[in-house]
């Protein structure tokens, strides 16, 4: 089955700075890779997702990039700000019915 | 809109005790999940249903966990006997893909609720 790593388990920046979080997937048939946020107490949010026929999408500070043949993908957050500091998942899925979280990094911003 | 809303919040059982956890998807939402999560770790499969179809059920952990959507709508993921280990937060999804579509989609989570087993 799928099975997703994520680097690093926590990240620490200054604000304004950037934040890069990097993920690694197994099932090449994976071809949905979304990114979630969960702020403590609450559930994960959806913040951008990408599918395996584009390379790269952007959403105002949030970018991520996918690299089908090395089986990565990175989230990208520029111009950090206090309120960015959460939780982060990446996830890979292969069908509608599933998909598979990788194990998280908590991000802080510091002001 | 309403959101997906789950309760109780938070549940405290005793080793042993039966639990039932309740999820109610975002009204005509078709797709509807479980997952579990423990602390410090990312959400886990659980089961999936589409309508009051329970598809896959493949992460279910052990006999003693059993979800139902007998109308499509609610869900209830009940445990047996609980043990320690069943100790987690218990998330809902829903999703809504176009009719006649198996592309991934969106889902929307509620707020968990937080299992703790004495």
């Amino acid at each position: 089955g799928e099975n997703v790593e994520q680097h690093p388990s926590t990240l620490s920046v200054q604000e304004g700075d950037s934040a890069v979080i990097k993920c690694t997937y197994s099932d090449s048939a994976s071809n949905y890779f979304p990114w979630y946020k969960q702020e403590l107490g609450k559930g994960p949010q959806l913040i951008i997702d990408i599918r395996s026929n584009v390379g790269e999408k952007k959403d105002q500070r949030i970018a991520v990039t996918l690299n089908k043949t090395a089986k990565h993908f990175s989230l990208h957050i520029t111009e950090t700000q206090p309120e960015d500091s959460a939780v982060y998942f990446c996830a890979a899925g292969t069908s509608y019915d599933k998909v598979i979280f990788g194990p998280g990094t908590s991000l802080s911003v510091i002001p | 809109g309403a959101g997906v809303s789950q309760s109780p919040r938070y549940k405290v059982a005793k080793r042993g005790q039966d639990v039932a956890l309740r999820c109610d998807p975002i009204s005509g939402h078709v797709s509807l999940f479980w997952y579990q999560q423990a602390l410090g770790q990312g959400p886990e499969f659980l089961t999936y249903f589409q309508n009051e179809a329970q598809l896959d059920k493949s992460g279910l952990p052990s006999d003693r966990f059993f979800a139902e959507r007998p109308e499509g709508s609610v869900s209830t993921l009940k445990i047996q006997r609980t043990q320690q280990e069943d100790s987690a937060v218990y998330l809902c999804a829903s999703s809504s893909p176009p009719a006649g579509t198996k592309i991934t989609y969106e889902q929307y989570f509620g707020p968990g609720t937080r299992l703790t087993v004495t």
